[in-house]
């Protein structure tokens, strides 16, 4: 069965860094891509960007753009989120989410999901 | 910036239909994915590339799209159906994923 499981909950003070990690199982990493999606307390799903396992190419929604890295490593099947400057209004509930995206069809469904982490910016 | 548009709330009897709406101006060329998500748990996938359901979710949920919108379908909905409803697409410019605000589904 494929299992996302996601680094523990975090607090940050604002203008620090975090970094959630997401370690997958029981399936290729390199054959899917990972996106992140937060989800503030009370409010939607929020999709943050995308990033390919496969050769580490990623899309970024312009939101995040500078503020923003992923990575993956491939030698452990791990994806990265770090978000840097974090606000209060950064708290919010951070998914990794397997997913497939190619330029012509666009993103495919997120059909294994992360237990979510927490975190929470705040001084 | 790129939206998806879903109705805030849809409220239904048990047994009656539940439709959900999302509407989007790259609908047309994109494929829609619904998720649903019941209080601080991940979301799950109910319907994928339109229409496909994963084999774990029960034959009621169904998916369809026209034009700019896809709709979500409810066929007989149950009380544990209760939950909130994201879409989720590509936007227009195809680089970037999106989700509608949601919509909040009561059954009572």
């Amino acid at each position: 069965q494929v299992h996302l499981v996601q680094s523990g909950a975090d607090v940050k003070m604002p203008g620090a860094s975090v970094r959630v990690s997401c370690k997958a199982s029981h399936y290729t990493f390199t054959s899917y891509g990972i996106s992140w999606v937060r989800q503030a307390p009370g409010q939607g799903l929020e999709w943050m960007g995308w990033i390919s396992a496969y050769n580490g190419n990623t899309n970024y929604a312009q939101k995040f753009q500078g503020r923003v890295t992923m990575t993956t490593d491939t030698s452990t099947n791990t994806a990265y989120m770090e978000l840097r400057s974090l606000k209060s209004d950064d708290t919010a509930v951070y998914y990794c989410a397997r997913g497939t995206y190619d330029i012509l069809t666009g993103y495919y469904e997120l059909d294994y999901w992360g237990q979510g982490t927490l975190v929470t910016v705040s001084s | 910036s790129y939206e998806l548009t879903q109705p805030p709330s849809v409220s239904v009897s048990p047994g009656q239909t539940a439709r959900i709406t999302c509407s989007g101006d790259a609908l047309p060329k994109k494929y829609a994915h619904w998720y649903q998500q019941k209080s601080g748990r991940a979301p799950v996938v109910v319907i994928y590339e339109d229409r496909k359901r994963p084999s774990a979710i029960p034959e009621r949920f169904s998916g369809s799209k026209s034009g700019t919108m896809a709709t979500l379908t409810i066929s007989g909905a149950q009380v544990e159906d209760e939950g909130d409803y994201y879409c989720y697409s590509t936007d227009s410019s195809g680089n970037h994923g999106v989700f509608g605000g949601g919509t909040k589904v009561t059954v009572l």
